[in-house]
Order: structure tokens, then sequence, then C-alpha cells
């Protein structure tokens, strides 16, 4: 199945904790995100990589690190999870100049307790 | 900087029956796209319909129409004989142009619209 793919879909961890977050798209996108909605269900974006070069970086606390080994991957490490990071981390895909919208995964829910 | 305002938190609506779901935005862009997103309990974000600024022809997708009134920054969105599978979230989202190798957009979204579809 062509999809956008992101695991793992739920993840409870301490807080301090470091944590990962894969994602992997087999569309043929060249650009990938990765968008945080909060307990309001408000969906923000934090990073946007483009053939594996950052092209946004929203206001995201240094503990974030997005990593793209290639264009069909997107990671986001989290170091130092705090309880505020508990939310849903979506990754999405899109092909820069179709203007098609983008396909999302079907999102990680982070717990830090 | 784009906006996107759903003013309407929450709707119910009976089953089989129309509803119409509101959205406005602010943009000085001429060239853009809107969406209309669909966030099922399954947390999964589904693509339900597209509209491209420059077409004045309202976009449709068999029960989901729009109304898109470019001059007034307004985008509803109509679902014709609701069903029970039509309960959700929905979003509305503006994305101005990208071009090949030059600006890079983002999906700005609307805080959402909670749909209950009562039967």
């Amino acid at each position: 199945d062509t999809a956008v793919s992101q695991t793992p879909k739920y993840l409870v961890t301490q807080m301090g904790n470091d944590k990962s977050i894969k994602c992997e798209q087999n569309l043929g996108h060249d650009t990938m995100y990765w968008y945080k909605q909060d307990s309001k269900k408000f969906l923000k974006i934090m990073f946007s990589y483009n053939n594996k070069e950052l092209i946004i970086n929203e206001t995201v606390p240094n503990r974030f690190s997005p990593k793209s080994p290639d264009k069909a991957h997107l990671n986001l490490h989290i170091n130092s999870l705090e309880l505020g990071d508990s939310a849903v981390y979506f990754c999405a895909s899109s092909h820069v100049g179709r203007n098609y919208g983008y396909t999302f995964g079907s999102g990680t829910r982070l717990t830090v307790v | 900087a784009q906006t996107v305002t759903q003013s309407q938190p929450e709707m119910s609506v009976q089953e089989a029956e129309t509803v119409t779901l509101s959205c406005t935005y602010d943009t000085s862009e001429n060239n853009y796209y809107l969406f209309w997103y669909k966030q099922p309990p399954s947390r999964q974000m589904i693509l339900v319909i597209r509209q491209e600024a420059y077409k004045q022809q309202n976009a449709t997708e068999n029960r989901f129409s729009v109304n898109f009134q470019k001059a007034a920054k307004s985008f509803s969105l109509k679902i014709s004989d609701s069903q029970l599978g039509d309960t959700a979230m929905y979003f509305c989202a503006f994305m101005k142009h990208e071009n090949y190798g030059g600006s890079q957009g983002n999906l700005i979204f609307g805080k959402g619209t909670k749909l209950s579809v009562k039967p």
C-alpha cells in the first residue's frame, strides 16, 4: 500500500526520557513534515524537510530534533521529555509544486507521565 | 501571515440531512489552495476536498461540496445526506501556491469543527 507510515502509534514514557518517532513514505514525495496536535485538537507545523534539507523550523524547543536520512524518511527525536510534550504527532508528506495538500500518517499519541 | 478561522467549535445534524461548516481565511496571496480534512475518532487525517483559488467553479466530491467566495475569503463545506460515518472533526486548511524549486508553503489549519451525526 502506498502510504505514510509512522511508528509507534502509542508511546507512554516518563519525564526526562529520550524517545524517537519514525516516519516513512513510499509515495515518491520530496517533502516531509512533522505536525503537533494538542489537547484542543489544534494542528501546528513543527518542521518541514525538502529532499533532506530543513525548510521550516517553527518555534520548537531544541529538545526536538528532526532527522532525515533520505527523502523517504523523517524521524523525530525528543530529548528530556516534559509533561507538556504530551500530544499527537503527525508525519505528513507532499510533492512541492503539485499543490495537492498533504498525505498524513496515522499519528503517534505521546503521553509523558 | 495567513490565518484560518472556523467559528463553529461543534455542530450536530440528523442522519440524511444537510449541514454546512464555515471557514474564513485571511491572506494577501492571490494564488493558493484550500482544503477540508476530516479526522474521525480513528485519528487519521483524511483529505475530503480541495479547491484551487484561481478556479471559480466550486469543487465537489460526491456528497461533499464547497462554497468558495474568494472576495469574501470564505470557504464553507456542505455535506449532503449526512451519514453516521461523517461524525468527525473537520479542519479547514490553507496553503499558498508552491513552485518547483521556489517557495515552500505549509498547510495552515483552522481549529476545527466537531461534527456529530445523530441517528
